[in-house]
Formats: structure tokens, C-alpha cells, sequence
């Protein structure tokens, strides 16, 4: 397995509060991600970044704002939470980006649910 | 608008059973395809990946099928267990901003 940590694993938390989840990598590897996966849609990208301090949108980043001051850390945080946001979030990892067909992985997931 | 369907939603098997699983794309160019197994609580793990030249990839008793000219790929899952019970997620890259478009996956359950 891909070390991966993403903490907390779940929380319950309630609207407009902020949230932050964290992405904790041993692999050294450049890329780092966060998806959501909610039912009726496949994962959609949040916020990725490519390096420290190197960070991009996704397609669902409304709402959201990640931060990397470190190799192995990437933070996604929720500014003020809303009941849209209840989902699992996925961290993810891999050494180049997608074009390159080298394995993507992928941490244990967080539950968040927003109450 | 890029999508990737996958099929079937659902499917339930007997242990020791094969099976196949669909994805259709409509993603182009693309420049490879995954395939995921995702078992409940848990992330997603990386089953095959193919170019688009590729058109067969194996991984144990999971064969990944792909044809670039119809944009579809297909799992076969051979001699299936109790541990292949989870979610299959078919994901596509596309080469020009080097998107992953994510299928919703097929559920498999495969009962005694």
C-alpha cells in the first residue's frame, strides 16, 4: 500500500464551521490530489497540486482551499462548511500526472458529514 | 462533454463464476484508461492501465480489454471470489489538460 494518511477519518461537524483535512504522503511523490466522491457521480477533482506551494483548481473547488508548505502534507480546507459538502473525500498521490500512465493512489478516504 | 458510462450499475455472481464489466467513453483524445477496484470504506486501488495502444492488459485473474475505435473497454474477472465483492471504477485521461474523468462504477457482489 501507498503511504497515504488522511486524518480525521471521519467527522461530523456543523454548518459554517471550518473544516480542514489533511494528506499525509511517505512516497515523495510530486502530485497530490483531492476528490470527492459523492453517489451518482464519479470522483471529481477539488484542488491538485504539483508542487510545494503549487497548487490548481479542479472542477468542484467552490468552497474549497488546500494549502502544501510541505512535500508530504496537502491541507483541503472548508472555509465555512455546507450541507453540499457532506461527502467522502479521497486524497491521492502519484510521481507524474495523469498523461504519463503512472499509478495513481489513493489514500482510505474522510468521512465529512455537514449537519 | 467528456463522459465515461459504465455497465452494469449492479451485478451479482456466484463464487467461481466469470463476468464482465463495461465502459464506454466519449472522452477524445484520450491518452490512457484505468481500471479501479474499490472495496466499501475503503480507496480506490489500481487494478490496469492501458494506452491507447494497448488492447489487453492483465493483472492476476482481472483482463482488461480496450478498443480506441468503438471508445470501449471491458474487465473480465475470471474464476471470481468472495473478495471481489466491491466496486469497479473506470477512469479516463484525457492527453490536452490531463483530466481524469471518473465512471460512477459497477457494484459487484458475488454470493456463496
Amino acid at each position: 500500500d501507498a503511504g497515504i494518511t488522511q486524518s480525521p477519518r471521519h467527522k461530523v461537524t456543523e454548518t459554517g464551521t471550518p473544516v480542514t483535512l489533511r494528506c499525509h504522503q511517505t512516497e515523495n511523490h510530486r502530485y497530490m490530489y483531492w476528490y470527492r466522491q459523492d453517489p451518482g457521480h464519479g470522483l471529481r477533482l477539488i484542488h491538485y497540486s504539483y508542487g510545494v506551494k503549487d497548487t490548481d483548481k479542479g472542477e468542484v473547488s467552490d468552497g474549497y482551499s488546500v494549502s502544501r508548505s510541505k512535500t508530504e502534507d496537502f491541507l483541503l480546507t472548508l472555509e465555512s462548511a455546507t450541507s453540499s459538502q457532506t461527502s467522502v473525500y479521497f486524497c491521492a498521490i502519484s510521481g507524474v500526472r495523469g498523461l504519463a500512465g503512472n499509478t495513481i493512489y489513493f489514500g482510505e478516504g474522510s468521512w465529512l458529514t455537514v449537519v | 462533454k467528456n463522459q465515461v458510462e459504465q455497465s452494469p450499475q449492479s451485478l451479482i455472481i456466484l463464487e467461481g463464476k466469470n463476468c464482465t464489466l463495461q465502459c464506454n467513453y466519449t472522452v477524445s483524445p484520450f491518452s490512457n484508461l484505468r481500471w479501479y477496484k474499490q472495496d466499501t470504506g475503503r480507496g480506490p486501488v489500481s487494478l490496469t492501465i492501458m494506452t491507447f495502444s494497448e488492447n489487453t492488459k492483465s493483472n492476476g485473474r482481472y483482463t482488461a480489454t480496450l478498443d480506441a475505435d468503438t471508445k470501449q473497454s471491458s474487465l473480465h474477472i475470471t474464476a471470481s471470489q468472495l473478495s471481489d465483492s466491491a466496486s469497479y471504477i473506470c477512469v479516463v485521461t484525457a492527453p490536452l489538460n490531463e483530466k481524469l474523468t471518473f465512471g460512477t462504477g459497477t457494484r459487484l457482489t458475488i454470493i456463496p
